[in-house]
């Protein structure tokens, strides 16, 4: 299986900064990758799919970018309905994994 | 609007069975792929099984192969995952997505405990 590494595990900010999200998988996955954010409470939304590929809706301040083994998601000007944990999401092989997640929380 | 709903969570006895269902709305279902995916404290997020549009192929993870079924009826957008042999560490939120590969809708989640 391929193992999806977020960091950091928790990210303290504030609203307006910019932030980043690494995830790290143990193969390559080219590009076949996903970006989910989670209000608690509430289910996954996808925000990002292919790496870089903003879902329709998605504000965008969220961008994606990488391959291969290595991921990145921004948040530019960072907004109070984004403080919630974020998940990336692995497609290129079964079983398809999920990072461990990160919480952006405010400072 | 777009709605998964799923429903059928609720306690059960290690060993014992449950059957989720997933009812769509606002989407034509028989064109879509589904899933099944679970969350828990501990596991985080878990994909665990997905079907084809027609029903004819399916996918497990390991951690359910051989205990669990996931089935779908276009004619009432519905999907199901039957659930035998339950285990403690089955306890989760089970959720249904939309998707071929990455999750582009999510349902609201059904909770499951497996408790004596």
């Amino acid at each position: 299986d391929i193992q999806m590494t977020q960091s950091p595990s928790t990210l303290s900010a504030s609203v307006g900064d910019t932030v980043s999200i690494t995830c790290r998988a143990s193969q390559s996955t080219r590009n076949w990758l996903a970006w989910y954010h989670q209000k608690v409470g509430k289910a996954p939304k996808l925000l990002i799919y292919q790496a870089s590929n903003l879902e329709s809706g998605v504000p965008s301040r969220f961008s994606g970018s990488g391959s291969g083994t290595e991921f990145t998601l921004t948040i530019s000007s960072l907004q109070p309905d984004d403080f919630a944990t974020y998940y990336c999401q692995q497609y290129n092989s079964y079983p398809w994994t999920f990072g461990q997640g990160t919480k952006v929380e405010i400072k | 609007e777009v709605q998964l709903v799923e429903s059928g969570g609720g306690l059960a006895q290690p060993g014992g069975s449950l059957r989720l269902s997933c009812t769509a709305s606002g989407i034509t279902f028989s064109n879509y792929e589904m899933n099944w995916v679970r969350q828990t404290p501990g596991q985080g997020l878990e994909w665990l099984s997905n079907i084809s549009i027609s029903g004819s192929s399916t996918l497990y993870a390991d951690s359910v192969k051989g205990r669990f079924t996931i089935s779908r009826d276009n004619a009432k957008n519905s999907l199901f995952l039957q659930m035998n042999s339950l285990r403690a560490e089955d306890t989760a939120v089970y959720y249904c997505a939309s998707g071929a590969a990455y999750f582009q809708k999510w349902g609201q989640g059904t909770l499951v405990i497996v408790s004596s």
